[in-house]
């Protein structure tokens, strides 16, 4: 089992709907949490952070965390083409020196 | 402000060379982690340096060391190279061991 998992895909949603991508995690130490953003053949984009539980909102991203359950997820609201991308969720365990990536979820958001 | 650089940008070796990736940070930044990324995956943690010392170590072979600068770049060094080291190399900085990352644009290294 990976230590960070995340649903491959690929989601699809029509333009202008909510996208929902959900991660799960192993690590009950970590601290950090992070949404990535990563177009094919470019490196990642750093999206949301959140660092405690509930919901944090940044224009249409909506992060949030439940530290209890090991989840964390990300909306994505009025959903537009330029959406389509690999979404890569990162979990960070400062004590453990250590920094945990999932495999991403790619998101196509149709015309 | 100027983001994340690293170089070179693309890299052909064959097997058994060494080679060595160079990333300057973000100014103000003290903190570097290196990335190895393949198809279809996310990236894999190789090191974390902050203030100059490994912080982190992800799991990978002893063929792999870094080490920070006093201007706070780094350096990733692969020795012994073999086929399955061909990836992209992402260089990511932050302030600080736990926050925010920001990637560079990556060194794809090809193994033949």
């Amino acid at each position: 089992q990976k230590e960070v998992e995340q649903n491959s895909g690929p989601l699809s949603v029509p333009e202008g709907a909510i996208a929902s991508l959900n991660c799960t995690y192993s690590d009950r130490g970590s601290q950090s949490f992070f949404w990535y953003r990563q177009y094919s053949g470019k490196s990642p984009e750093l999206i949301m952070s959140i660092y405690s539980n509930g919901d944090k909102e940044d224009g249409r991203f909506t992060a949030q965390l439940n530290k209890a359950s090991q989840y964390v997820s990300l909306l994505i609201r009025d959903s537009q083409p330029s959406d389509s991308a690999t979404y890569l969720c990162a979990v960070i365990n400062t004590n453990a020196g250590k920094s945990t990536f999932g495999d991403g979820t790619t998101l196509t958001v149709k015309p | 402000d100027a983001g994340v650089t690293q170089s070179p940008t693309h890299l052909i070796k064959t097997r058994g060379q060494h080679v060595t990736l160079r990333c300057s940070p973000i100014s103000g930044h003290k903190s570097v982690s290196w990335y190895q990324q393949v198809l279809g995956q996310g990236p894999q943690f190789i090191f974390q340096y902050y203030e100059k010392e490994e912080r982190g170590r992800g799991n990978f072979p002893d063929r792999f060391s870094a080490r920070q600068f006093p201007n706070y770049s780094s350096e990733l060094n692969v020795n012994a190279l073999l086929l399955g080291d061909s990836a992209l190399y992402l260089c990511a900085s932050s302030r600080y061991s736990y926050n925010e990352q920001f990637f560079g644009p990556g060194t794809r290294l090809t193994v033949l």
